[in-house]
C-alpha cells in the first residue's frame, strides 16, 4: 500500500540556518510527489512538485526538493530559513487506486519553529 | 481569479445534530476532495470526486458521513448525528484533474459540543 512518512514531527532551527525536512514514500510505480505548507491560520499552499525529469525541483519561497528513487525520498531543503517559514509542512504522493481514481496520500506533517 | 471557497467558516453544533458543509471549487476543476484535519494531526482523506466517475468514498469514517457533488461543481459534506470526535477542520480542495496541483479552501472549523 502507498504511504508517506515524515520522520520528524517537530523541528526547530535558528533564523538563517539551513533546513532539511525528510520525506519517505512507499509506492510501486514512479511517484508524483508534492510538498505543501500550512502557515498558522492559513490554508494549504503548494511549495513544489515532482512529476518527472530533473530530480532537483525548485519551488516557491526559496525551497527545493530532491527526488532520490534509490532512497524512496523526497526531502525538502532551504539554504537559509526566515522567521516567516515557521509553519506545518506536508509531503504527499499521488496514488492510483483500484478504481483508477487518483488521490494524494499525505504524511502527518512536520512542524517547523524558527528561533530569532 | 476566485479560489476554493468553503462555508461556513466556523460551525458550532450540539451532539446528535446534523451539519452540512459546503465547498465551491475553482471553476473548471474536475476533481474535488474533502479532508479532515484534527488538532495536531495530518490530513485525513475523506472522499474524492473526479468528473462523472463514481466517487472514491474509501476515507469516510462511518455511514454518518456522506457527500455529494451537484452538476460537477459545488459539493456538500453532510455529517449526521454528530459526535464530539467529529470536531475538526474540514478542508476542501480542487484540481484540474486527479494528479495535478490541489488548491485548498480555508476550511470549516467544526465544533461539536
Amino acid at each position: 500500500a502507498q504511504s508517506v512518512t515524515q520522520p520528524d514531527i517537530h523541528i526547530t532551527v535558528s533564523e538563517g540556518a539551513s533546513l532539511e525536512l525528510r520525506c519517505n514514500y512507499s509506492y510501486g510505480a514512479t511517484p508524483y510527489l508534492f510538498w505543501y505548507v500550512q502557515s498558522p491560520g492559513q490554508g494549504l499552499q503548494l511549495l513544489l512538485k515532482y512529476f518527472s525529469g530533473d530530480t532537483l525541483v525548485q519551488g516557491i519561497k526559496g525551497f527545493e526538493a530532491e527526488f532520490k528513487r534509490s532512497q524512496s525520498s523526497f526531502n525538502l531543503r532551504k539554504p537559509s530559513v526566515h522567521w516567516s517559514d515557521a509553519a506545518e509542512y506536508f509531503c504527499a504522493v499521488a496514488a492510483i487506486n483500484a478504481g483508477n481514481n487518483r488521490k494524494l496520500i499525505w504524511g502527518l506533517g512536520t512542524s517547523l519553529a524558527v528561533n530569532p | 481569479g476566485a479560489g476554493v471557497s468553503q462555508s461556513p467558516s466556523n460551525k458550532v453544533t450540539e451532539k446528535g445534530k446534523d451539519v452540512e458543509l459546503r465547498c465551491d471549487p475553482i471553476s473548471g476543476h474536475t476533481a474535488l476532495y474533502w479532508y479532515r484535519q484534527s488538532l495536531g494531526q495530518g490530513l485525513e482523506f475523506l472522499i474524492y470526486f473526479q468528473g462523472n466517475s463514481a466517487p472514491d468514498k474509501s476515507g469516510l469514517p462511518s455511514d454518518r458521513f456522506s457527500a455529494e457533488r451537484t452538476g460537477g461543481s459545488v459539493s456538500t459534506l453532510t455529517i449526521q448525528r454528530t459526535q464530539q470526535e467529529d470536531s475538526a477542520v474540514y478542508l476542501c480542495a480542487s484540481s484540474l484533474e486527479g494528479l495535478s496541483t490541489q488548491y485548498f479552501g480555508p476550511g470549516t472549523r467544526l465544533l461539536v459540543l
